[in-house]
């Protein structure tokens, strides 16, 4: 069982560079996360994708875009790389069931540097 | 606003002793509360769920939860704690928000364990 898998798994960048994190979920799920977890301050969330064709902002998502290119796949892209953006991403997909009793389902995070 | 505290930073125990992470939140209506565990290097794992019913609830590798509506708190317990349980733990409130099932994170609890 794959889950949700996440593409690349630790990248390097320098500053100004561009980068496209990859997710995908096999578990049929309309609703897709991107969080940044950052030490002491738990997970953000980037953008989420309730469902196919749509995306929206999360809490933190500046200097982010993203990409949901199907159901199974939801891509973020950091267009000019910034030192602050130094941080562990995570994607998670879950049931768009109304009431928030839904749990997300992880992978297992991109860890991302920015010189 | 909506808001998961969990006050302790980093907890150290030694293998064998019993448990307890504690976890409050602040939410205006009856919550749906989540306990995740994080090992190194890896994402985030079901741990438990608490949506209705009974406030104990019982979840995988041995952990319990207690949902204490008067304390607003949503504590982590396990009776004998194991070398393998070394991790990060997060607590998270879910809700259903702006069309989408939201979560929100704890900072997390480091747990280590000493032989």
């Amino acid at each position: 069982n794959a889950g949700v898998t996440q593409t690349p798994k630790f990248q390097v960048l320098k500053t100004g560079q561009s980068m496209t994190l990859q997710c995908a979920q096999d578990m049929n799920h309309n609703s897709m996360y991107w969080y940044r977890q950052d030490p002491g301050m738990g997970l953000r969330l980037i953008y989420y994708s309730a469902s196919e064709g749509t995306t929206d902002k999360g809490e933190v998502p500046n200097g982010y875009n993203v990409s949901r290119l199907n159901k199974r796949e939801f891509s973020l892209r950091l267009e000019s790389a910034a030192p602050s953006q130094t941080s562990v991403y995570f994607c998670a997909s879950s049931d768009p069931v109304q009431g928030g009793n839904q749990p997300q389902h992880f992978g297992d995070g991109t860890r991302l540097s920015i010189l | 606003a909506q808001s998961v505290t969990q006050p302790d930073i980093h907890i150290t125990v030694s293998e064998g002793a019993s448990l307890e992470l504690r976890c409050n939140y602040s939410y205006g209506a009856t919550p749906y509360l989540f306990w995740y565990v994080q090992s190194p290097g890896q994402g985030l794992q079901l741990l438990l769920k608490y949506f209705s019913g009974d406030t104990l609830v019982q979840g995988i590798k041995g952990f319990e939860a207690e949902f204490k509506r008067s304390q607003s708190s949503f504590n982590l317990r396990k009776p004998s704690v194991h070398w393998s349980d070394a991790a990060e733990y997060f607590c998270a409130v879910g809700l259903f928000s702006g069309g989408y099932n939201k979560l929100i994170f704890g900072a997390g609890t480091r747990l280590a364990v000493h032989p």
